[in-house]
Order: structure tokens, then sequence, then C-alpha cells
């Protein structure tokens, strides 16, 4: 059982490209998020979706995008990258709305120069 | 808006000693969740334990247990005989019942094992 996978582990832009991190879960769970954490710092929201089809803002989400097109996938999109986005972004999901637990993949690290 | 602040960046703890981490928070909620993650070098979160505000009873698993203070707005975690796989960051963290399951995080703190 792979639970929360995301792609890539690490990963190097310049100032002003894109990329997409990829978030895959195998578990049929219905909400899926994505977090930034900043060194020293707790995780903050950056979007979230409630199932395929909806997605919504967050505490941070600007620079960013997301889309939800099937239960599995939650791709989220850079554009014109920063270095303010220079951070860790974490995928994570949960079951049903009364489910507790988050269940986090293993992060990727971007780095923008 | 809800705040969580853990006011320890780093504690250290020999091996199989007990060590307590703190966290508060702030909310005008009456009901809500809460929890401690663990953060280790590999980066992946796991949840340790969880609290629901309505229940009175600390909630334990295994070695870790919590110090829920509801008027205090107090939640610490307690981590008995210390093992070196123990080592981690910490973190706290809020879910208010209304959300959507949004987390609100404390900072962490670094928890350092000595052998």
């Amino acid at each position: 059982n792979a639970g929360v996978t995301q792609t890539p582990k690490f990963r190097i832009l310049k100032i002003g490209q894109s990329m997409t991190l990829q978030c895959t879960q195998d578990m049929n769970h219905n909400y899926m998020y994505w977090y930034r954490q900043d060194p020293g710092m707790g995780l903050k929201l950056i979007y979230y979706s409630v199932g395929a089809g909806i997605t919504d803002k967050g505490e941070v989400p600007n620079g960013y995008n997301v889309s939800r097109s099937t239960t599995e996938d939650f791709p989220l999109r850079l554009e014109l990258a920063a270095p303010s986005q220079t951070s860790v972004y974490f995928c994570a999901s949960k079951g049903r709305w009364w489910a507790y637990e988050q269940y986090f993949g293993p992060g990727t690290r971007l780095t923008v120069t | 808006a809800q705040t969580v602040t853990q006011s320890q960046p780093e504690m250290s703890v020999q091996e199989a000693e007990t060590v307590t981490l703190s966290c508060t928070y702030d909310t005008s909620e009456s009901d809500y969740y809460l929890f401690w993650y663990k953060q280790p070098p590999s980066r992946q979160m796991i949840l340790v334990i969880r609290q629901e505000a309505y229940k009175q009873q600390n909630a334990t698993e295994n070695r870790f247990s919590v110090n829920f203070q509801k008027a205090a707005k107090s939640f610490s975690l307690k981590i008995s005989d210390s093992q070196l796989g123990d080592a981690a960051m910490y973190f706290c963290a809020y879910r208010s019942l209304d959300s959507n399951y949004q987390l609100i995080w404390g900072a962490g703190t670094k928890l350092i094992i000595k052998p």
C-alpha cells in the first residue's frame, strides 16, 4: 500500500519558471490537501479539495493553482516561480469527513533561485 | 482566528527518561480536536496522538500521553521511556469541527535524545 506519493523529491527552479508538483493517493480518500513548510515553521495550507472537481483556497494560495480531475490525483502548479516559494511542500489526504487523521506524503523540497 | 504556539524550539532528554513538550492554543470555540504529529528526518508527518476537546480524559497511546487543560488552552505531550527513534520534530495542531478540516499548526519543537 503506497499511501500518498509525491514527485519529485527535490527540485531547483529558476525565477520565473513554472512546474507541477504531483500528488497521488491510493486510499480512495475524498479529501486532499497541499501544505508548505518554511524553515522553522509549521505547515500552512495552500489549497484543499473535498472531492474530484472541487477545490478551494487555503491560507496561502497566491502563486499556486490546483486541479482535481480524479479522486487519486491532486497536482499543484507553480506559475512564475519566486524565491518566496522556496519551501518544502507536503500533500496529504483524509478519508471521510469525520476521519481524524491526515496521511502525508514524503514532501518535495523546492528551491527557487 | 485560531493560533497554536509551541514555546520550546528545542528540547533534549536522556534515553529512557521522560520529557514533556508544551503547546498552547487560542480559540473561541468550545469543540475542536488537537493533535501531535511527529516529523522524523525522513520528513514524513506521522500522527502521534489526538484529543477531542469534549473528552475530559487525557488521551494515551503507549508511551505517549497528553495533558489537556481546556480552560488553560494547554495541550502538552509527555513521552515516557524515551527512545532514540523518538528524535524528531514534534508539531502540535488544532482542528476546528466546522472548518473543511484545515489543521492549524504550531512552529514545532525539535526533540533530541541523548544516548
